[in-house]
């Protein structure tokens, strides 16, 4: 009954360090999201994979990448992290269609100093 | 393109009093409309939706919501609110014709209940 599984849950960088965040989903769902969540701005969408094999940027792609390993995983890339990227960031999986809404990880707080 | 507004950051009431979360959207096409609950230091978690049908929809905790299609409004209300209901309420829309899923959020209601 695990759902969206995030790794790790707290991480702090320094700027210029890389990092990988992990997330798995085990509800067999199609689509997979990553959002950052900062204060009085709500989630914006970083990216998205509507399906296993494809990925395309959301809102604020700029200093991250991703990687839809297979159906289950879904991980965010920071090449080399800036203190802008101080965020929560949530990974989010939902089925086809959308109508259940998404299930959301507990989310990863970083902070680049 | 798809916006929401929620039209306040933060909401400060009375246990026991009623509550309203407003939200606003923009679109140019129909839409499904959520609200999702956000608990201290968790992540988000589902309170309803609405997708088609009946305007009115409801939570199991009491929540409801009223889908208004000439306002283009979803706002969110309780006639009662708990301590428990202390927690961030982020309003969201998307596509109604899958554009590949994309929940797009407002930017979040904090809601304070006090004792």
């Amino acid at each position: 009954n695990a759902g969206v599984t995030q790794t790790p849950k707290f991480q702090v960088l320094k700027t210029g360090q890389s990092m990988t965040l992990q997330c798995a989903q085990d509800m067999n769902h199609n689509s997979m999201y990553w959002y950052r969540q900062d204060p009085g701005m709500g989630l914006r969408l970083i990216y998205y994979s509507a399906s296993e094999g494809t990925t395309d940027k959301g809102e604020v792609p700029n200093g991250y990448n991703v990687s839809r390993l297979n159906k289950r995983e879904f991980s965010l890339r920071l090449e080399s992290a800036a203190p802008s990227q101080t965020s929560v960031y949530f990974c989010a999986s939902s089925g086809t269609g959308i109508v259940y809404g998404y299930t959301f990880g507990s989310g990863t707080r970083l902070t680049v100093v | 393109a798809q916006s929401v507004t929620q039209l306040d950051s933060q909401v400060p009431v009375f246990e026991e009093a009623p509550v309203e979360l407003r939200c606003n959207y923009s679109s140019s096409v129909s839409v499904y409309l959520f609200w999702y609950v956000q608990y201290p230091n968790q992540g988000l978690q589902l309170l309803l939706k609405y997708l088609s049908g009946s305007t009115l929809v409801e939570s199991i905790n009491g929540f409801e919501a009223e889908f208004n299609k000439s306002q283009t409004s979803f706002h969110l209300r309780k006639p009662s609110v708990h301590i428990s209901d202390t927690a961030e309420y982020f309003c969201a829309v998307t596509p109604s014709r899958n554009q590949g899923g994309k929940l797009i959020f407002g930017q979040g209601t904090e809601l304070s209940v006090k004792p």
